[in-house]
This record gives structure tokens, C-alpha cells and sequence, in this order.
């Protein structure tokens, strides 16, 4: 079956450090690129930044550059979204998504997202 | 501030027909057909319901259908059932850096 499984709920604190993670099964993971997707409590969807997993070419949101670190290992179809030093305001849910790399600009598969609960 | 601008909510009667709009800009919406919409139901993933405007993929109803005209995209749902209250959100290719824009979803609600 075609799908993104991605890592379980994460509770931390803050300052921790984080890396969850996204794998893909029963397609080329190097034919799509992974985007990391941001969803706050209550909020709506915010693209946080891209990997090409062929390459490992990362892609960030200027509101995210910096925060957080992207990267992938592609002999093992996986891509992962990490934090030095975590903050409260990461407290959020996270999804990984896939994008076609041959110039297709929607999203058609959705892992079922990873729930990073940060607090003291 | 999203990129996009959505309505916050839009409601509809079972049966009824809804339009949701996804306005941009000449650097996206306007100047690509690479709008995508997504659904999305209460603590689950977002589900692509029409790709590159008007397009869509195998295994959505029908009653879903996409449209554009100048700087705004449009999603229309006909024959509302009670399934379809979710929150609904539009995606752009953007000339800009960050390559997609998204805009900050609309809740429907199906009285």
C-alpha cells in the first residue's frame, strides 16, 4: 500500500531536543519530494519547508529557517524534521506530505501526522 | 497572515450547493493553474480533493469541482451531505521563494 507512516506523538520539554520522522512505503521515495507541514492547536496549515530525497536539497520557509532542520536518507525512504531546542510554541501537530518531483504542484499523500507536545 | 485568503466560514443546508474562494495574487493564483484543495476532517491528515485548478483525483466525488478566475480560485461543492463539514484549504505554486502558498482554510459547516 502506498502511504507515509510517520513516527509516533512526542511529549518533551522545553530546550529538548527532537527529530520525528517520515517514511514512505510502495512508491520511488526519490521520485517526490517531502514536505513538512505545521498544524497549531485550533490553527490552520503552514508549509515549514521541503527535501528532495534524491539529492537531500532542503527548501525551508523564511519563517522557519534556522528552527528547525530538515534531512532524509533515502536508502531507507525516510525523511525527518528535527529541533535543537525546543520551545513551548512547538507544541503543535506535525505532517509529512508528498509532492511529485516532475514540476507537480499539490500534495497527494499525507502521513497521518506526529502530535510534539512541548511543556514544562 | 496567510499568503491566501480564504473565508473563515462558509455553511450550507444538506442538498444545497458552496463555493469556497481562494484569492492570490498575479504572482500565484493568477499566474498558474497549480491550485490545489485539500479536506480535512476533525484530528485527521488533510485529504487532496482537486489538483491544478479543476482537476480531480481518482476516488473524489464528483459533487467537487474547482474553477479560477483572475487572482481567485474557487471550490464547489453541490448535493452538501452531512460528511462534507470539514475545514477545506487552498494551495498555490508562487513565484515567490517560498514556491507554495497556502491559504488559512475555511471551515463549512452543513446545517
Amino acid at each position: 500500500e502506498v502511504q507515509l507512516v510517520q513516527s509516533g506523538a512526542e511529549v518533551k520539554k522545553p530546550g529538548e531536543s527532537l527529530r520525528i520522522s517520515c517514511k514512505g512505503y510502495g512508491y520511488s521515495f526519490t521520485n517526490y519530494w517531502i514536505t513538512w507541514v505545521r498544524q497549531m492547536p485550533g490553527k490552520g496549515l503552514e508549509w515549514m519547508g521541503s527535501i528532495d530525497p534524491s539529492d537531500s536539497y532542503t527548501h525551508y520557509s523564511p519563517s522557519f529557517q534556522g528552527h528547525v532542520t530538515i534531512s532524509g536518507d533515502k536508502s531507507i525512504s525516510s525523511a525527518y524534521l528535527q529541533w535543537s531546542s525546543l520551545k513551548a510554541s512547538d507544541t503543535a501537530m506535525y505532517y509529512c506530505a508528498r509532492r511529485r518531483a516532475a514540476g507537480d504542484w499539490y500534495f497527494d499523500l499525507w502521513g497521518r501526522g506526529t502530535l510534539v507536545t512541548v511543556s514544562s | 497572515q496567510s499568503a491566501l485568503t480564504q473565508p473563515a466560514s462558509v455553511s450550507g443546508s444538506p442538498g444545497q450547493s458552496i463555493t469556497i474562494s481562494c484569492t492570490g495574487t498575479t504572482s500565484d493564483v493568477g499566474a498558474y493553474d497549480y491550485v490545489s484543495w485539500y479536506q480535512q476532517h476533525p484530528d485527521k491528515a488533510p485529504k487532496l480533493m482537486i489538483y491544478d485548478v479543476s482537476n480531480r483525483p481518482s476516488g473524489v466525488s464528483n459533487r467537487f469541482s474547482g474553477s479560477k478566475s483572475g487572482n481567485t480560485a474557487s471550490l464547489t461543492i453541490s448535493g452538501l451531505q452531512a460528511e462534507d463539514e470539514a475545514d477545506y484549504y487552498c494551495i498555490s505554486y508562487t513565484s515567490s521563494s517560498t514556491l507554495v502558498v497556502f491559504g488559512g482554510g475555511t471551515k463549512l459547516t452543513v446545517l
